[in-house]
């Protein structure tokens, strides 16, 4: 079946270090997106990718980065600069012209220790 | 900027219970949708209504562009409908992809 996969579930992250955060999928979506979601909050957009070698920063870029070598996967690295990393990340992708189907992988829980 | 308000922030139904869940934006958009995330996080892709109405099953949403809300109606609720509902809009001017989110009205069924 179909589908984006995040990995992994759970993530713990030491003060100071970088951790990557996967995301593949197999939908043939041009389009893909990270997004950050806090307790009782929206979601806020990181970055996305419209199409493969090519991304743009969202509302809250800073301390993150991103690559999209391959059109199935667009990782996200969250770096020591990002100060305040403990979230709930969300992937997503869509594809065709339409503005429907919007898939969503089942996130990744980033915790810093 | 657009700004997207929800209301009831949070809801409690007895199941088999109607109910109506609305969303405001603040400016033309040219995409909305409406998305429900179950309680472990898994977000599932509910509606594209930027304007009508749309049914599916016990769903159902109508848009009206014109005043700038739309709204979610659960029929016959049930504990699977457990869970935050989001609207997500983009605006007109700009990549209709780009989506900006309400803050969800959080959704508790009981048995």
């Amino acid at each position: 079946d179909g589908g984006i996969t995040q990995s992994p579930k759970y993530l713990f992250r030491k003060e100071g270090q970088n951790v990557t955060l996967s995301c593949e999928q197999n939908l043939n979506h041009d389009a893909m997106y990270w997004y950050r979601q806090d307790p009782g909050q929206g979601l806020r957009l990181i970055y996305y990718s419209q199409i493969v070698n090519d991304f743009q920063k969202g509302d809250i870029a800073e301390g993150y980065s991103v690559s999209r070598e391959k059109k199935e996967s667009f990782p996200l690295t969250v770096t020591s600069a990002q100060k305040n990393p403990t979230a709930f990340y969300l992937c997503a992708s869509i594809g065709g012209q339409g503005l429907d189907g919007y898939t969503f992988g089942s996130g990744t829980r980033l915790t810093v220790v | 900027g657009i700004q997207v308000e929800q209301s009831p922030p949070d809801l409690i139904l007895q199941e088999g219970a109607n109910s109506t869940l609305r969303c405001n934006f603040s400016d033309s958009v040219n995409n909305l949708q409406w998305f429900h995330q179950n309680p472990w996080g898994q977000l599932i892709n509910l509606f594209y209504i930027p304007s009508g109405t749309k049914q599916n099953g016990r769903l159902s949403a109508t848009t009206v562009a014109t005043e700038r809300y739309s709204l979610l109606y659960i029929s016959s609720s049930q504990t699977t409908d457990s869970g935050v509902y989001f609207c997500a809009v983009s605006p007109n001017a700009g990549n209709n992809r780009k989506l900006i989110w309400g803050l969800g009205t959080s959704l508790a069924v009981n048995p």
